[in-house]
């Protein structure tokens, strides 16, 4: 069974622009949730969607968003990107939100703004 | 916050066994106990899981006290490839997949 992708592996950006990164889950899997991990701060929860509908949301500022398809594969994008977004993304799914289903993380979209 | 707490490091010679403790003393009834490993600038990997009892997969074992306030990974022959930062990460059975990462323990596997 093939894992989690995402697309682009590697991005650059510059100050002020926006990006749109994808997620395919495993097959199967209907609840995907997002991840920024930066040296800083590590890795820190953004949101999850399940169903097309957010369910969990981390504490992040406006600009981040996402939303799921009814395929479940998901996309989040980031307004007005600032120096500090640069970080790796990463995106992990889940058969349910259930506490006893382990979510698995695809190899992450390497994000740099300039 | 992170709920569990973890040395920051630890080293391990090859062959042996990597015994890797976390401390979640103030875990909740329907928490699970979630460990994850992440290789450089990669992913993380999921390991194992475990509620009550002990677990063991193809990758390690997870003991869980009987109070549930403390757990050990222990990956029983370790290898080069073993050397990561490992994750213990307390989540709730009924909050859907967040997972809230602490800091971990990075291991290091010498020959």
């Amino acid at each position: 069974k093939a894992g989690v992708t995402q697309t682009p592996r590697y991005l650059i950006k510059t100050r002020g622009q926006q990006v749109t990164l994808s997620c395919s889950p495993i097959s199967g899997h209907r609840s995907v949730s997002w991840y920024q991990q930066t040296p800083g701060q590590g890795l820190q929860f953004l949101f999850e969607y399940f169903s097309e509908t957010q369910r969990n949301k981390g504490n992040f500022p406006g600009r981040f968003s996402g939303r799921q398809f009814s395929n479940s594969r998901s996309e989040m994008n980031v307004s007005t990107l600032e120096l500090g977004d640069s970080a790796l993304y990463l995106c992990a799914s889940s058969l349910s939100l259930a506490g006893e289903f382990e979510q698995f993380f695809g190899p992450g979209t390497r994000l740099t703004v300039l | 916050d992170a709920k569990t707490t973890q040395p920051t490091s630890m080293d391990c010679a090859e062959g042996r066994a990597a015994n890797l403790p976390c401390n979640h003393s103030t875990i909740s009834g329907n928490e699970y106990v979630y460990w994850y490993r992440q290789i450089h600038s990669q992913g993380p990997q999921y390991i194992i899981h475990g509620l009550k009892n002990n677990e063991t997969n193809e990758m390690a074992s997870l003991i869980i006290t009987e109070d549930r306030k403390s757990s050990t990974l222990i990956l029983p022959h370790a290898t080069l490839r073993d050397t990561a930062v490992y994750y213990c990460i307390v989540r709730p059975h009924n909050q859907g997949g967040k997972l809230i990462f602490g800091q971990g323990t990075e291991l290091s596997v010498k020959p």
